[in-house]
């Protein structure tokens, strides 16, 4: 069964640094989709970056980028530059035969 | 309005009470889901709409009840809830369930419902 773990429930970095979420997963298909979602304190959840597992190349979308180590099954997010309204709980997603959420990681970017 | 929205944004029933949770998007989706997020556990996905056919179910008691009159609309239908139901009920669409290669489309999320059973 597919499996998805955020091994750090709580983060707290200050303001302007970089900071990593790490997320790992287990599963036997080959082609999936990995997401990572943004949950601030007003609990709309939105899309921070995906990535195709087929695709080598790691995604960016600005201050927002992945590690995705597909042998090792690790999706870690990295957050460059952070700011106060990255404050949010962050969820990894793996998208295949199943969908599957981990349980989260509460950021909290420190002034 | 637009996105996804959800009504109402807080409920209290009774275990014997009969609500319904409702979910309205405005992004010309056709495919909606419904997901339960409770403390400290990782979010569950309950039911898939996909063309306002139901393509995944969970295995979630019958207590919840999912309707999909068309792909703008979906509806929560509680009835004899347990206090362990209570949770954030999330609503979600995204263009289709999977893609025409057989990807994941990005899912857009409502605001969600705090559900309360007494």
């Amino acid at each position: 069964a597919q499996t998805v773990t955020q091994s750090q429930p709580e983060m707290s970095v200050q303001e302007a640094e970089t900071v990593t979420l790490s997320c790992t997963y287990d599963t036997s298909e080959s082609n999936y989709y990995l997401f990572w979602y943004k949950q601030p304190p007003s609990r709309q959840m939105i899309l921070v970056i995906r990535q195709e597992a087929y695709k080598q190349q790691n995604a960016t979308e600005n201050r927002f980028s992945v590690n995705f180590q597909k042998a090792a099954k690790s999706f870690s997010l990295k957050i460059s530059d952070s700011q106060l309204g990255d404050t949010a709980m962050y969820f990894c997603a793996f998208l295949g035969d199943k969908i599957i959420f981990g349980k989260g990681t509460r950021l909290h970017i420190l002034p | 309005e637009t996105g996804v929205t959800q009504t109402p944004r807080h409920l209290v029933m009774g275990m014997t009470n009969k609500k319904s949770l409702k979910c309205e998007q405005h992004l010309g989706h056709n495919a909606m889901y419904w997901y339960k997020q409770s403390a400290k556990k990782p979010l569950e996905l309950m039911f898939v709409y996909n063309f306002k056919e139901q393509t995944e179910n969970n295995s979630v008691p019958s207590r919840f009840s999912p309707e999909c009159p068309n792909s703008s609309h979906l509806f929560l239908h509680l009835h004899t809830l347990q206090p362990e139901d209570s949770a954030l009920y999330l609503c979600a669409s995204s263009q289709t369930f999977k893609s025409y290669g057989g990807g994941y489309n990005e899912q857009f999320f409502g605001p969600g419902t705090r559900l309360t059973v007494l």
